[in-house]
């Protein structure tokens, strides 16, 4: 059975980058036919899928962020990334990292991480 | 984007009773349409996905239905552990979303 575990750090300054690791551990981030996701979740907007990178390299975001996400895979280590720029309180949420496969649905969830960003 | 309306925002019911969830979308998603269980504290876990094909391992007393716009997820005999909750969630169109949540209470 595939494992997710985020990790990266709990509290920032606004302004700062948010940057978390997705370690996958039980099976391959090079599958072909997975996708590799980061989704958040506050109390008030809910759950919001943010983006997704395939295998391929080729990635997917949520225009809600304006451009202000990036996601990468590092192969050799089996963990994929994501990074935020510019982050202001209402970034604060659990961040989860997801895997699919086949049916697009996001299968596999992390535990999540809990990141708050306060001055 | 695709906006889903999940109705009612909160369920009390009993143990044994048959509970039905609906999800909206605000525009046709074929049956592009996941439906997840979150309990308090952990991250949400996947019951359905194609409307009505259950993920490995779920209870048979879920089951969904549905297609286009409207869907449903169906609780037969709702036992304690079931106590969650439950979002739709559309992968038919980018930016993939949720709907708000359905909490089922005892």
């Amino acid at each position: 059975q595939m494992l997710l575990q985020e990790s990266g750090p709990g509290l920032l300054k606004p302004s700062q980058t948010l940057s978390l690791t997705c370690s996958v551990s039980g099976g391959s981030i090079n599958r072909s036919n997975h996708y590799w996701n980061w989704i958040r979740q506050t109390a008030g907007k809910g759950l919001e899928w943010i983006g997704r990178i395939y295998v391929s390299g080729f990635v997917k975001f949520n225009p809600s962020l304006k451009g202000r996400v990036s996601i990468s895979a590092d192969t050799s280590k089996n963990q994929f990334s994501l990074n935020l720029t510019s982050v202001t309180a209402a970034d604060t949420a659990v961040y989860y990292c997801a895997v699919g496969g086949g049916h697009n649905a996001f299968d596999i969830w992390g535990p999540g991480t809990l990141v708050t960003v306060s001055s | 984007e695709v906006v889903m309306t999940q109705s009612p925002a909160t369920l009390s019911v009993s143990p044994g009773e048959r509970v039905t969830l609906s999800c909206r979308a605000s525009e046709s998603i074929s049956i592009d349409l996941a439906w997840y269980q979150q309990k308090p504290g952990q991250a949400p876990r996947l019951l359905m996905y194609g409307a009505f094909s259950g993920d490995t391992g779920v209870p048979a007393r879920f089951s969904g239905s549905g297609s286009e716009t409207e869907f449903t997820l169906t609780i037969s005999e709702l036992q304690s552990e079931d106590v969650a909750t439950y979002y739709c969630q559309q992968y038919n169109t980018w930016p993939l979303t949720f709907g708000g949540g359905t909490k089922v209470e005892i």
